[in-house]
């Protein structure tokens, strides 16, 4: 079955580290999406991308970098310049123009 | 700029009764969606609303757009202790040829036995 993962379900940076959270969907789809969830808060936009090679900051794109190589793949990298970046982030994808979108199973960041 | 309220952000109901849940959003879109989220896990799709008037219902939960009036509402129907999570509308937004969903701030509902 088709679907989006993203991996790893929890991961743990320390001060003044890069990580990179993986994305990956199997759905052809064109459009992919990074959005970051606070507790008890909504979801706000990140990055997102709706071909290859090309992307666009979101809302809250201070501290956060993306890549978008391969039609499959949007991996979002939390820089040390993203001062809080203790959430639940979440990838999603998307045919352009289509009115479905697909969501993983988000990964669980945490600073220590 | 595109921006999705939902009111009440958090509702506490008893099972059996009856209750709606808003979302308005400030500009034009033909596209409208519900999500359910359960604590600490991903997004689950209950409904898209593609037109004026639409209205789709799937067991006790019924929504409906309005698209004049920027509107969409989910309405449950004698609640039970299983619909207790927190629940999302967002929008479609378009920019430049590039499409985006825009969140509401989410209702957390709690259904008490």
């Amino acid at each position: 079955d088709g679907g989006i993962t993203q991996s790893p379900k929890y991961l743990f940076r320390k001060e003044g580290q890069n990580v990179t959270l993986s994305c990956e969907q199997n759905l052809n789809h064109d459009a992919m999406y990074w959005y970051r969830q606070d507790p008890g808060q909504g979801l706000r936009l990140i990055y997102y991308s709706q071909i290859v090679n090309d992307f666009q900051k979101g809302d809250i794109a201070e501290g956060y970098s993306v890549s978008r190589e391969k039609k499959e793949s949007f991996p979002l990298t939390v820089t040390s310049a993203q001062k809080n970046p203790t959430a639940f982030y979440l990838c999603a994808s998307s045919m352009t123009g289509g009115n479905r979108y697909t969501f993983g199973s988000g990964t669980r960041l945490t600073v220590v | 700029e595109l921006k999705v309220e939902q009111n009440p952000l958090f509702l506490s109901m008893q099972e059996g009764k009856n209750y709606t849940i808003y979302c308005n959003y400030s500009t034009t879109s033909d596209r409208l969606y519900w999500y359910r989220q359960d604590p600490g896990k991903s997004l689950e799709s209950l409904f898209v609303l593609l037109s004026n008037g639409a209205v789709k219902q799937e067991g006790r939960l019924m929504a409906s757009l309005d698209t004049k009036a920027r509107l969409s509402t989910l309405h449950i129907t004698a609640a039970v202790h299983d619909l207790s999570a927190t629940y999302f509308c967002a929008v479609t937004s378009f920019i430049q040829g590039a499409q985006k969903l825009v969140f509401g701030q989410g209702t957390r509902l709690t259904i008490n036995p």
